[in-house]
């Protein structure tokens, strides 16, 4: 059974600060891994995906990172500031490509002005 | 394109009525999710359909909830008999087969 992991659970940095978040996830036979932010209250807006044939992808100040062998991906935020504020989640898809995505619980970030 | 739509976006009811909620997903999207997310925790799997076909349920998914996808476009969930328990966020996602999945605003259930 799949078991992804965020740690921590909560961080707070101040404004301008390049920071990292990390996911890993138990079971390395994946398809693909999604980062997603969430406001509270509201839906997941989807940030990257990374196939799992990917080392990396970016977006603006977003780069996210896999290492499928080690179970592990980050997601590196450049210049942070005070509306990047929400909780980040990944997700992983199994190899089979079945709809089930298994998710972590979430990093709440705080970016204080 | 207006993204993934659900309805209602609240609802409370009194624990032993049923509710059903709607998803409408990307228009060009064969796959579409549906989740439940508690507070603090993660979104967790309940089912998900390609096309009209559901071809997975989580154990999550009792007897008391039914989802379907009529000619492959909107979605419903159904509960029956509420509980207590069942009062969390309703989340529905779509995408294209091995694609990113896009989320809905979710359906906040409350069961008093």
């Amino acid at each position: 059974k799949q078991e992804v992991t965020q740690i921590p659970a909560a961080l707070s940095v101040p404004e301008g600060e390049n920071l990292v978040l990390n996911c890993s996830f138990t079971d390395s036979a994946i398809y693909n891994l999604q980062w997603f932010r969430q406001d509270p209250g509201k839906g997941l807006t989807s940030l990257l995906l990374i196939q799992s044939s990917q080392r990396e992808q970016t977006s603006g100040r977003l780069n996210a990172s896999l290492d499928k062998s080690s179970g592990r991906s980050t997601l590196y935020i450049a210049a942070s500031q005070p509306g990047d504020s929400a909780t980040y989640l990944c997700a992983v898809r199994p190899n089979t490509n079945a709809g089930k995505s298994t998710f972590g619980d979430g990093t709440t970030l705080t970016v204080k002005p | 394109d207006t993204g993934v739509s659900q309805d209602p976006r609240h609802k409370i009811t009194k624990r032993g009525q049923n509710v059903t909620f709607r998803c409408d997903p990307i228009s060009e999207h064969n796959r579409l999710y549906w989740y439940r997310q508690t507070l603090g925790q993660g979104p967790e799997f309940l089912t998900y359909f390609q096309n009209e076909a559901q071809l997975e349920k989580s154990r999550l998914l009792s007897d008391r909830f039914s989802a379907e996808r009529p000619k492959g476009s909107f979605s419903t969930l159904e509960i029956q008999r509420t509980e207590q328990g069942d009062s969390a966020m309703y989340l529905c996602a779509s995408s294209e087969l091995g694609r990113e999945q896009y989320f809905g605003p979710g359906t906040r259930l409350t069961v008093t």
